[in-house]
């Protein structure tokens, strides 16, 4: 199975920019995708294909990379992003996720 | 407009089975695929299998022996069971819908508001 390693948490302040990265066991070309899931609710996707925004999603959030490598941003934060973000690739079977990175807010 | 809703027993006692059904609505069943992703509370997420859209399934390995996607198109349902139940099998249990940009590129562009399974006696 494809491994997908996040960073845990991460602390931004508000009107910063975040970063979060997910990294790979092998390539997935651009078979990644973002996911939001706030506190008792289900995932909102975020991302797809790497960098491709969902319907809806503001231009705050964007994706870049390809292979083993990727990163989510959000620029600006806002109070309203507080959640945990999931990346998951698509190109293996099984489908994996990362293990979260919580967003917290200095 | 697309909404998912998963709905099931809340309780399961060990060694047990599982049944889950997924409702859909807004889309169709031969139209898209739906998959089932599962939770571990306070933990990451897990896919489970996937009931293709022209009615083939695909499952996690890590499930095969124990897993069963079906549907009924006609109900727009898509069922999820699942034997001999632990207590590790407890968790949060999600539907989601399958949209893809090519082969290889599938992500779930909508999820129901999931279920809560606990595996105990």
């Amino acid at each position: 199975d494809i491994v997908l390693t996040q960073s845990p948490a991460l602390a931004v302040s508000l009107g910063q920019r975040a970063t979060i990265s997910c990294r790979a066991s092998e390539s997935v070309r651009s078979s990644m995708h973002w996911y939001q899931q706030k506190s008792g609710q289900q995932p909102k996707l975020l991302i797809y294909g790497a960098s491709n925004l969902a319907s809806g999603v503001p231009a705050r959030f964007s994706g870049s990379g390809s292979g083993t490598d990727f990163t989510f941003t959000i620029d600006p934060v806002e109070a309203d992003d507080i959640a945990t973000y999931y990346c998951q690739q698509s190109r293996n079977d099984p489908f994996t996720f990362g293990s979260g990175t919580k967003l917290e807010i200095k | 407009q697309v909404q998912l809703k998963e709905s099931g027993p809340g309780l399961v006692q060990p060694s047990q089975t599982l049944s889950l059904t997924c409702t859909v609505s807004g889309f169709s069943l031969t139209s898209y695929s739906v998959h089932w992703v599962r939770q571990h509370s306070g933990k990451s997420l897990e896919w489970m299998g996937r009931m293709w859209s022209d009615g083939d399934t695909s499952y996690n390995s890590a499930f095969t022996s124990r897993l069963s996607i079906s549907r009924d198109t006609s109900k727009s349902q898509v069922f999820l069971k699942m034997n001999s139940l632990q207590t590790e099998d407890t968790g949060t249990y999600y539907c989601a819908r399958e949209d893809t940009m090519g082969i290889t590129s599938w992500y779930f562009d909508f999820w129901g508001p999931g279920t809560m399974v606990t595996v105990s006696s």
